[in-house]
């Protein structure tokens, strides 16, 4: 049982560059998120997607988009990327949206934009 | 949440004795709240939740402290360990969405 699977884990873009971000879960889990964190600013809410089918935007979703794939995969694609997209970028998947005690947290991908 | 007043960003604690850990939420429509533990290089992982129709929940070794009137939560940790060493992030749920603090640093001295 994998859990909560994020590739890659590293990525080194130009700015410009486009790219996508995998998020796969093995849970059967409904919801799935996107996060992003910077030193001092926590976690923040880029898209998530409350069941398959369905997406929606968080805090910080300026540059980014989604898919949802199926109920296992949800995919964060950054079109033209740019330093201030770097970041740690966290995938969550939960089976509940009013259960965040058993959210899974991927390991995270660290992206640098130069 | 947000880090406001008491939050410090870092705390340095002397192995055995007990940490508290201050944070300062925004919503005060939030229901739901609950405590992670993000080590290096990992995914942060659930430590406590509280609901707020509660003012207190203990947990093994943990305790949660909730103060709707200054919208105020805090984490205790008795007899603080060398893995206890991380930083802890408060979250608040509101609407399904979690929001999350900018997170406080823990460092156990041995």
């Amino acid at each position: 049982n994998a859990g909560v699977t994020q590739t890659p884990k590293f990525q080194v873009l130009k700015t410009g560059q486009s790219m996508t971000l995998q998020c796969a879960q093995d849970m059967n889990h409904n919801s799935m998120y996107w996060y992003r964190q910077d030193p001092g600013m926590g976690l923040r809410l880029i898209y998530y997607s409350a069941s398959e089918g369905t997406t929606d935007k968080g805090e910080v979703p300026n540059g980014y988009n989604v898919s949802r794939l199926n109920k296992r995969e949800f995919s964060l694609r950054l079109e033209s990327a740019a330093p201030s997209q770097t970041s740690v970028y966290f995938c969550a998947s939960i089976s509940d949206p009013g259960l965040w005690t058993e959210a899974f947290f991927g390991q995270g991908t660290r992206l640098t934009v130069v | 949440g947000e880090s406001v007043g008491l939050h410090l960003p870092t705390l340095s604690v002397q192995e055995g004795d007990n940490s508290i850990i201050n944070c300062a939420y925004s919503n005060s429509a939030s229901d739901y709240f609950i405590w992670y533990k993000q080590e290096s290089g990992k995914g942060p992982q659930f430590i406590i939740d509280i609901r707020s129709n509660m003012d207190k929940r203990q947990g093994q070794r943990v305790t949660v402290l909730l103060n709707k009137t200054v919208k105020h939560l805090s984490l205790q940790i008795a007899a603080t360990q060398p893995g206890d060493s991380a930083v802890y992030f408060c979250a608040e749920n509101n609407d399904y969405k979690l929001s999350f603090g900018a997170g406080t640093t823990v460092t156990v001295r041995a």
